[in-house]
């Protein structure tokens, strides 16, 4: 099974609400990543959790806060957002470096509009 | 670091054709090698991928790609396609060299539209 599962499929804000995007994967592995992809570009990395602590930021503003509170689970808690963060957002795990199989599986993703 | 280039935005193609979508990528370390394919309002699928072994990979739905060091190229093929195929495929790359960590980081390239023709 190499299932990453999203919820929601959609999701509409305004401006000054507050949302959380969950992201869940059963597989055993320990790394997870949340993508940004806009029409017609390839996903943006924005996060990146190892062994549920945050390795990579890639210069995210604040007003996306991404959480891991297990090995399976990923949160991204959005707050404040502009229009220009209208996306798709992807989440991926992959295993371990280590067991030898270098790669990312992507979930569905969730289609975020902020009004 | 590395960079992934898809030499064609788009690709028409009539049904039951073959098709190739063309990558190539720079790197100053050994790399790790993928195809997505993502359709209309979906995430990304992994097609297949090139981690070592043999240079001809067979992935799903009747692809295949062959890693070509001295010409740095995964070239996609499919002997024929079909309706069904027609999406935007990605090619990216991960570096090899593990330096501690425990994840990879993907390079993309920027995309290339397959649609298949009645």
């Amino acid at each position: 099974d190499t299932e990453v599962t999203q919820t929601p499929k959609h999701l509409v804000m305004g401006m000054t609400n507050k949302k959380s995007l969950k992201c869940e994967q059963h597989m055993g592995h320990r790394a997870m990543y949340w993508y940004k992809q806009k029409a017609k570009k390839p996903p943006e990395l924005m996060f990146v959790y190892s062994y549920e602590k945050l390795s990579i930021n890639e210069s995210v503003p604040s007003r996306f806060s991404p959480e891991c509170p297990n090995s399976s689970l990923l949160n991204l808690h959005l707050h404040a957002l502009q229009p220009e963060d209208s996306a798709l957002y992807l989440c991926a795990s992959s295993p371990p470096r280590a067991s030898g199989s270098e790669t990312q599986y992507f979930g569905p993703g969730t289609r975020l509009l902020v009004l | 670091a590395q960079s992934v280039t898809q030499l064609d935005s788009q690709v028409p193609v009539f049904e039951e054709a073959p098709v190739e979508l063309r990558c190539n990528y720079s790197s100053s370390v050994s790399v790790y090698l993928f195809w997505y394919v993502q359709y209309p309002n979906q995430g990304l699928q992994l097609l297949l991928k090139y981690l070592s072994g043999s240079t001809l990979v067979k992935g799903i739905n009747g692809f295949e790609a062959e890693f070509n060091k001295s010409q740095t190229s995964f070239h996609l093929r499919k002997p024929s396609v079909h309706i069904s195929d027609t999406a935007e495929y990605f090619c990216a790359v991960s570096d090899r060299m593990a330096g501690g960590t425990s994840y990879g980081k993907l390079t993309f390239g920027q995309g290339t539209i397959l649609t298949v023709h009645p």
